[in-house]
């Protein structure tokens, strides 16, 4: 099993609507860290998180990392075709270490 | 402006070769990473460098090897390749308190 658990693994959603994925480890974070992969390309960042209650947006795209920096979530408004592709989390558990979720497949229609 | 360089892009191996990956960044970055993607298993961390000369394992270690001579490279090793290392391979670099840089990944095929 991975150190950070991804929820939905699978995501479809008509454009417009709202969707939220979140990230849950066991251990406390360093920091948490959102990418975006299209299929078969690499990963863009979205956004790092590294202060208990930190909350980020860049354009419609918001996350959050609670206090206990064991929980994240990434929460998009009004989705559109553009955000299809998955969705990694990635954290650091311990020194230097850094590990991601299994991903969060997001299917856009429009 | 490089940044995080892997060759090669594509690899066929068979079953029982040994082959390096090599991953160059040119950022001073002290922290080094080697991630395989696998489908439905998001990134696995294979091994990870905080400096020149230091190497850790990750969370799939087993059947790879590393090192980190020096702070610009570092090298994942497959010395017996096996089928279920058929996978994309990603390695990214950091300064610690920073995102991650990827490289754009090795698609390798062990028949």
């Amino acid at each position: 099993s991975q150190e950070l658990e991804q929820s939905p693994q699978s995501l479809i959603v008509q454009e417009g609507k709202n969707l939220t994925i979140n990230c849950t480890s066991s251990k406390t974070l360093y920091g948490l860290y959102w990418y975006k992969q299209k299929y078969g390309e690499g990963l863009i960042f979205l956004m790092m998180l590294q202060k208990g209650g930190e909350e980020k947006s860049h354009e419609k795209i918001t996350a959050k990392l609670d206090e206990k920096k064991q929980q994240s979530s990434l929460h998009i408004t009004a989705s559109q075709p553009s955000h299809a592709g998955i969705y990694l989390c990635g954290g650091g558990t311990s020194y230097g270490k850094l590990t991601f979720g299994q991903g969060t497949i997001l299917t856009v229609h429009p | 402006n490089a940044g995080v360089t892997q060759t090669p892009k594509f690899r066929v191996l068979k079953t029982g070769q040994s082959m390096t990956l090599l991953c160059a960044q040119d950022m001073n970055h002290e922290y080094m990473y080697w991630y395989r993607q696998d489908p439905g298993m998001g990134l696995r961390l294979i091994h990870y460098s905080v400096g020149e000369g230091t190497t850790a394992k990750g969370e799939v270690p087993d059947g790879y090897n590393v090192s980190r001579l020096k702070k610009q490279n570092f090298l994942l090793g497959l010395e017996s390749a096996a089928p279920s290392q058929t996978s994309v391979y990603f390695c990214a670099s950091s300064t610690g308190n920073s995102p991650l840089h990827f490289g754009n990944g090795t698609r390798l095929t062990v028949t």
